[in-house]
């Protein structure tokens, strides 16, 4: 069956440090990736996209890996803030040219100061 | 532009009762897709609509959910009778070119089923 799984513990990291929060996937032959971030009582925001003949992009403090091979996204924000706390989530397209996105169920950041 | 507007944003209602959700995507953007949200689930696509045409309702879990999307401004997702376990948060998303491109998101619709 299709999965898409992030660390559903919490991750908690010290103020200055880089955060890594990992999206790995199954059965699934993604043209591309997205991560958004969600805040309590909020919709989710976009941060990044990054398509499949692309290794990493940047974004000011974000950085995202994709790796078709090991199936895997990784999602780095350097120098972490306390403004970074909030749930990440990636989410993918199903690779039929459907055009929809499926969502992983998140991981939470805390930064503390 | 205002962004993705959804209404109401809480929604208390009574089991057998029929509950309405409303949405305003962004102007010009053709795609629109209804999402819910659990903690047990997370965020599950329900219905998929390009050009106000629906593309995709493979997500709607059952008969008594329906979506409707009668121009490029407006689309409405309704539960009739709502059951307890649609409880949930909802959300509306709207972008120009489906998934291809990134999704703006409403606020959502907190809906309680008692």
């Amino acid at each position: 069956s299709q999965k898409i799984e992030q660390n559903s513990e919490a991750l908690n990291i010290q103020e200055g440090k880089t955060a890594t929060l990992t999206c790995n996937y199954t059965n699934y032959s993604p043209a591309y990736l997205q991560w958004y971030r969600q805040d309590p009582g909020r919709g989710p925001v976009f941060l990044l996209l990054i398509r499949e003949n692309e290794k990493e992009k940047r974004k000011e403090r974000l950085k995202v890996t994709f790796d078709t091979t090991l199936k895997q996204s990784l999602f780095h924000i350097t120098a972490s803030q306390p403004a970074d706390s909030a749930t990440y989530l990636c989410a993918l397209d199903r690779g039929n040219a459907g055009n929809m996105l499926t969502f992983g169920g998140g991981t939470r950041l805390m930064v503390k100061p | 532009d205002a962004g993705v507007i959804q209404s109401p944003r809480h929604e208390v209602t009574e089991m057998g009762q029929e509950v309405t959700l409303r949405c305003k995507p962004i102007s010009g953007h053709n795609s629109l897709f209804w999402y819910r949200q659990t903690m047990m689930r997370g965020l599950e696509l329900l219905i998929y609509f390009n050009n106000n045409v629906p593309i995709d309702d493979s997500g709607m879990p059952e008969d008594r959910f329906s979506a409707k999307m009668p121009n490029a401004s407006f689309s409405t997702l309704k539960i009739q009778p709502s059951e307890p376990r649609d409880s949930a948060v909802y959300f509306c998303a709207t972008s120009t070119r489906g998934g291809n491109e990134k999704l703006f998101f409403g606020s959502g619709t907190q809906l309680s089923v008692l």
